[in-house]
């Protein structure tokens, strides 16, 4: 079964600095896509960052950059520079054949003034 | 963008009514659309994959007869609560892909919150 494990429930940071999500995810799959999608409190889901397993590149957007580590089936997420408006939860994806979306348990990051 | 619209946003229903919530994708096709329900604090479950012109491909543990799905066009599927209780008061959210996005990118609705009474 695929699954996705995101293991910090709650997370807080300064604004301007930086913090890092964690992610674990286990497939079976030889080609899949990572993501990492934010949901503040207007609950509308929003795409950060998109990474193809095949790329061993680490995929970067703007403050937000992931750390893939394919072997340990590991994909974080790190926020530069935090800002006020990065509060929300913060949901880690593997997209899988047939096009469904699995999700990770969440983790709730609150930027501090 | 794509973007996709979710109706109603927000529906209070009796207990032993049915509901509908319709998805649509506004600038794009999809044969393939995904529902979720989201209960608070709590992650995003799939609940089917809806596809185009065909039967709906439920997750286990997900009532069919109740939560009855319909994609009937590529810019429509509608799921509809029937003989909704207030164990089905959720967050329901589709998600949509485009036919010929090969990013393999969902757009998904704002989401659409039942309470049943």
């Amino acid at each position: 079964a695929q699954t996705v494990t995101q293991s910090q429930p709650e997370m807080s940071v300064q604004e301007a600095e930086t913090v890092t999500l964690s992610c674990t995810y286990d497939t079976s799959e030889n080609n899949y896509y990572l993501f990492w999608y934010k949901q503040p409190p207007s609950r509308q889901m929003i795409l950060v960052i998109r990474q193809e397993a095949y790329k061993q590149q680490n995929a970067t957007e703007n403050r937000f950059s992931v750390n893939f580590q394919k072997a340990a089936k590991s994909f974080s997420l790190k926020i530069s520079d935090s800002q006020l408006g990065d509060t929300a939860m913060y949901f880690c994806a593997s997209h899988h054949q047939g096009g469904k979306l699995i999700f990770g348990q969440g983790t709730e990051l609150s930027v501090k003034p | 963008g794509a973007v996709v619209s979710q109706h109603p946003s927000w529906v209070i229903c009796k207990s032993g009514t049915s509901v509908k919530i319709e998805c649509r994708s506004l600038d794009f096709q999809a044969t393939t659309m995904f529902w979720y329900r989201q209960f608070p604090k709590q992650s995003l479950m799939l609940m089917a994959t809806s596809n185009e012109g065909s039967k709906a491909t439920y997750e286990q543990g997900v009532e069919k007869d109740k939560f009855l799905i319909n994609h009937a066009s590529l810019t429509l599927s509608t799921l509809t609560v029937t003989s909704a209780h207030p164990e089905d008061s959720s967050f329901y959210i589709c998600s949509a892909r485009e036919v010929t996005s090969g990013a393999n990118v969902l757009t998904f609705g704002a989401g659409s919150r039942l309470t049943v009474l």
